[in-house]
């Protein structure tokens, strides 16, 4: 079973659609990050969370928001999608060695 | 604000060809830096961190070199399974973000 896994894989919507992606993990670590990836640009991070008390903006958060459900769930909501948010989104993890572990990610099309 | 460029940005090769990817990063002090494969259609794979100038790792074909300003991917005899996109980031000191590269997209030909 993957260590972390995104729900759903791929998703369709339109434009001014509220939507959420999850991102669940069984690796027992505190930190969790979701990034963008764009061609070109490489990853993005968007929020990070140290625990469920701890959300933190990273360089690319505005218009999105994040929920930290439990140590083992991230997820993260488009309020209002518009389409230059149309990219590859992933979730990752760190426990204490720092290093990031990645999730399989979601592509999502804003129509 | 950190920096990381990496290059080439594709890199084609022949089976058996060796051959070597930059990543040139700034940093205000470096925690760490980090390599990763991803094939496509999925997330990041990690494969090494180097903490320090001088230091070297290995995972079956490939190398990785660090110093104050770069760190090198080697690629020993490549193959086609060696195809993929090589990502590098960096993590400063007092910070638990990565910072990344917008990768090399490496194709070897059978």
């Amino acid at each position: 079973d993957a260590d972390v896994t995104q729900t759903p894989r791929n998703r369709i919507t339109k434009t001014g659609k509220r939507i959420m992606l999850e991102c669940s993990q069984t690796k027992g670590h505190d930190r969790m990050y979701w990034y963008r990836q764009d061609p070109g640009l490489g990853l993005r991070l968007i929020y990070y969370s140290f625990d469920v008390k701890d959300i933190n903006k990273g360089e690319i958060s505005d218009g999105y928001s994040v929920s930290r459900q439990a140590q083992a769930k991230f997820s993260l909501s488009l309020e209002s999608a518009i389409p230059n948010q149309t990219a590859l989104y992933f979730c990752a993890t760190a426990g204490g060695s720092k290093t990031q572990y990645f999730g399989p990610g979601t592509r999502l099309l804003v129509l | 604000e950190d920096q990381v460029t990496q290059s080439p940005e594709a890199l084609r090769l022949q089976e058996g060809e060796s051959s070597s990817l930059n990543c040139s990063y700034t940093v205000s002090g470096l925690r760490g830096l980090f390599w990763y494969r991803q094939d496509p259609g999925k997330g990041p794979e990690f494969l090494f961190t180097l903490y320090s100038a001088g230091e070297e790792k290995e995972k079956e074909r490939l190398k990785a070199t660090l110093t104050k300003k770069e760190s090198f991917l080697h690629i020993t005899a490549p193959k086609p399974e060696d195809s993929a996109t090589y990502l590098c980031a960096v993590q400063a000191l007092n910070d638990y973000k990565l910072s990344f590269g917008a990768g090399t997209t490496v194709t070897v030909r059978a």
